[in-house]
């Protein structure tokens, strides 16, 4: 069955320090790959996927598909990076449904 | 704000009545989507649009629920018969109609059950 893990409920990190927030996925097949973001008191929305291989705010991440990962990195974090992080995952040339973690919540201290 | 945007935005009900809640999407945006979400928990899929047409049902969409897209524009979503654990945030997201297109999500509609 496909399943996303995000193993830890809460990261805090210190502004400049670096970000990394884990996932794994289970998929028998080769699944397409998501973060999406959740700002305080705003609505869900795309950060970056893997297919686009592009950094977005200054996040990356690395689908390894031999750990089955797919976890986020920025170098320096930033205050306004403080939201909850869902990694997700589709399958490959289907429409349908994003099967989503339960979701990080990233606090960046000053 | 041309936005995916839901109605109400939070609904209060005592156990056994029935809800229905509204989204209307991105004009142009063939696919939509439900999804619950609950505390502690990532969204989770309950049923999916193309046009009109009702493509996907997760188990989770018991026979107390329904969705419509009549006119493959906006959605409802009813829930009968509500339970105390019918309590979450239940989200839509639209999305064009290429495929690998990104969703677009609304900002949900969060039910109480009394």
């Amino acid at each position: 069955a496909q399943r996303v893990t995000q193993p830890e409920k809460l990261l805090s990190v210190f502004k400049g320090a670096p970000v990394e927030l884990k996932c794994n996925y289970s998929y028998s097949g080769s699944p397409e790959l998501f973060w999406y973001v959740q700002y305080s008191r705003q609505r869900l929305q795309l950060l970056l996927r893997h297919i686009s291989r592009e950094s977005i705010k200054g996040f990356t991440a690395d689908l390894n598909k031999g750990e089955t990962s797919f976890h986020l990195k920025k170098p320096f974090a930033q205050e306004e990076d403080s939201a909850m992080y869902y990694c997700a995952l589709s399958e490959t040339n289907r429409d349908d449904k994003i099967i989503f973690g339960k979701g990080t919540r990233l606090h960046i201290l000053p | 704000d041309t936005g995916v945007s839901q109605d109400p935005r939070h609904k209060i009900t005592k156990r056994g009545q029935n809800v229905t809640f509204r989204c209307d999407p991105i004009s142009e945006h063939n696919r939509l989507y439900w999804y619950r979400q609950t505390l502690g928990q990532g969204p989770e899929f309950l049923t999916y649009f193309q046009n009109e047409a009702q493509l996907e049902k997760s188990r989770l969409l018991s026979d107390r629920f329904s969705a419509e897209r009549p006119k493959g524009s906006f959605s409802t979503l009813e829930i009968q018969r509500t339970e105390q654990g019918d309590s979450a945030m239940y989200l839509c997201a639209s999305s064009p109609p290429s495929i690998r297109e990104t969703q677009y999500f609304g900002p949900g509609t969060r039910l109480l059950v009394l």
